[in-house]
């Protein structure tokens, strides 16, 4: 079935660094989802994006919707404390249905 | 708003006991669903409703049954737990229509561990 695959799995960086972590599939997404999920709780939408070349900020995120529908890209930039957690993304199975399938999950770690 | 709610937050079952978990949602959204996540590994749909009345398989639905209650309420069973279900359970909403429908709000979660 689809796949998405997240890069890098997981990352360690110093509080301050930028962070860019990808998605990608070997099929075409026509939406692409980020999510953040803090220990122990459940994910939380941060950008939807809905249009090839799209680039969308939310505070010091900032994710893109790859050119070629295939990828996405998710930027953090000045990393504090509060961004660590794991990272997916996720798109529609089908477009037009509400499934969606989700990446495995970028791990980020940050170092004070 | 409470948002997405889940009960309970623990779990513990031995092999072959039944339990509910339960999920309801105060946005008025039509669709509702229920993932597991395993370590390592994304979240796998097992079941799914696009609204009040209606249920679906997703990608995992083996060993699990649905109920949708009312547009609120959305319960996931495990009839004869197995050592294979111990997992984090999520539950989520959308809306169900345009654009909005892939944006899905998440519960707190349900760690279940079954010996």
């Amino acid at each position: 079935g689809q796949q998405l695959n997240q890069s890098p799995q997981s990352m360690f960086i110093q509080e301050g660094e930028d962070v860019s972590m990808n998605c990608t599939s070997s099929s075409i997404f026509n939406t692409w989802l980020w999510y953040k999920q803090d220990p122990g709780e459940g994910p939380v939408l941060l950008i939807a994006l809905y249009k090839a070349g799209e680039l969308t900020s939310n505070g010091r995120l900032t994710a893109q919707f790859g050119i070629t529908r295939k990828d996405s890209f998710l930027n953090i930039s000045a990393s504090i404390p509060s961004d660590v957690g794991i990272y997916f993304c996720a798109g529609p199975l089908i477009q037009g249905a509400q499934k969606l399938v989700f990446g495995q999950g970028t791990r980020l770690t940050i170092n004070p | 708003n409470a948002g997405v709610t889940q009960t309970p937050k623990f779990q513990v079952l031995k092999t072959g006991q039944s339990m509910t978990l339960q999920c309801a949602q105060d946005m008025n959204h039509n669709s509702m669903y229920w993932y597991r996540q395993d370590p390592g590994m994304g979240l796998r749909l097992i079941y799914y409703s696009a609204s009040e009345g209606t249920t679906d398989k997703g990608e995992v639905p083996n060993g699990y049954n649905v109920s949708r209650l009312n547009k609120r309420e959305f319960s996931l069973r495990l009839e004869s737990a197995a050592p294979s279900q111990t997992s984090v359970y999520f539950c989520a909403s959308s809306e169900a229509y345009r654009q909005a429908s892939y944006e899905q709000y998440f519960g707190p979660g349900t760690r279940l561990t079954v010996t």
